[in-house]
């Protein structure tokens, strides 16, 4: 079974600048996330989506970033414009069934991509 | 919302001996904690995981106890090896308005030493 597939691997941009990035799931999983890794933390949740709608967006700082997820599969992330607070690496994550109610499972990452802002 | 905090934030161990890892929480709702492992230049793998209702799983040289009344769990690791050299998260799933979503701990650097 494939992974959860991101690209690009490596990005340098300069402050202002736009950039995305791009997110393919694990087949079947309907539930994908993106976080912030910044050097030395661990992840912390941007927005979380179910198929093709979001289920929590309350972490996504929405003046400057965006996502979505067209057709339910692959999602893309944006930052426009992008400051130097911005670096860190960003990963994506899905999840092979629905939350529901009290349930929460096994969530499963990429390699991340990596955000250099100059 | 959910805190979770990780110690200790780095660790050595020689080759062959045990490594434990202590996380802490905040949510009492938290009901699934799962531990990731980090290698440089990849994304969190993860390894093992515990429900709120089993104190304690085991997969062959890993395993996670659970704590409720004291909100703790931990990893532990037997028999180290080089290769379990990493960062490993903890984390808790807390609620946040409609949806569970995980809370990571700071990460621990585990160093074992051949």
């Amino acid at each position: 079974e494939a992974g959860v597939a991101q690209s690009p691997r490596y990005k340098i941009i300069e402050k202002r600048q736009s950039v995305a990035f791009w997110c393919n799931p694990i087949s079947g999983h309907a539930t994908l996330y993106w976080y912030q890794q910044i050097l030395g933390q661990g992840p912390k949740l941007l927005i979380q989506f179910q198929n093709n709608g979001v289920v929590d967006d309350s972490q996504l700082p929405k003046d400057r970033f965006s996502a979505e997820r067209l057709k339910g599969v692959d999602s893309t992330l944006k930052i426009q414009p992008a400051k130097l607070e911005d670096s860190a690496v960003y990963l994506c994550a899905s999840s092979p069934i629905r939350l529901a109610g009290d349930r929460t499972y096994e969530q499963y990452f990429g390699p991340g991509t990596r955000l250099t802002v100059t | 919302g959910e805190n979770v905090e990780q110690h200790p934030s780095t660790l050595s161990v020689q080759e062959g001996d045990s490594a434990v890892i202590k996380c802490t929480y905040s949510d009492s709702a938290s009901n699934y904690f799962p531990w990731y492992k980090q290698e440089l230049g990849k994304g969190p793998q993860l390894i093992i995981d515990i429900r709120s209702n089993v104190g304690e799983k085991k997969d062959q040289r890993i395993a996670v106890t659970l704590n409720k009344t004291a909100k703790h769990f931990s990893l532990h690791i037997t028999e180290t090896q080089p290769e379990d050299s990493a960062v490993y998260f903890c984390a808790a799933s807390g609620s946040s308005g409609s949806a569970r979503q995980l809370t990571f701990g700071s990460g621990t650097q585990l160093t074992v030493l051949p």
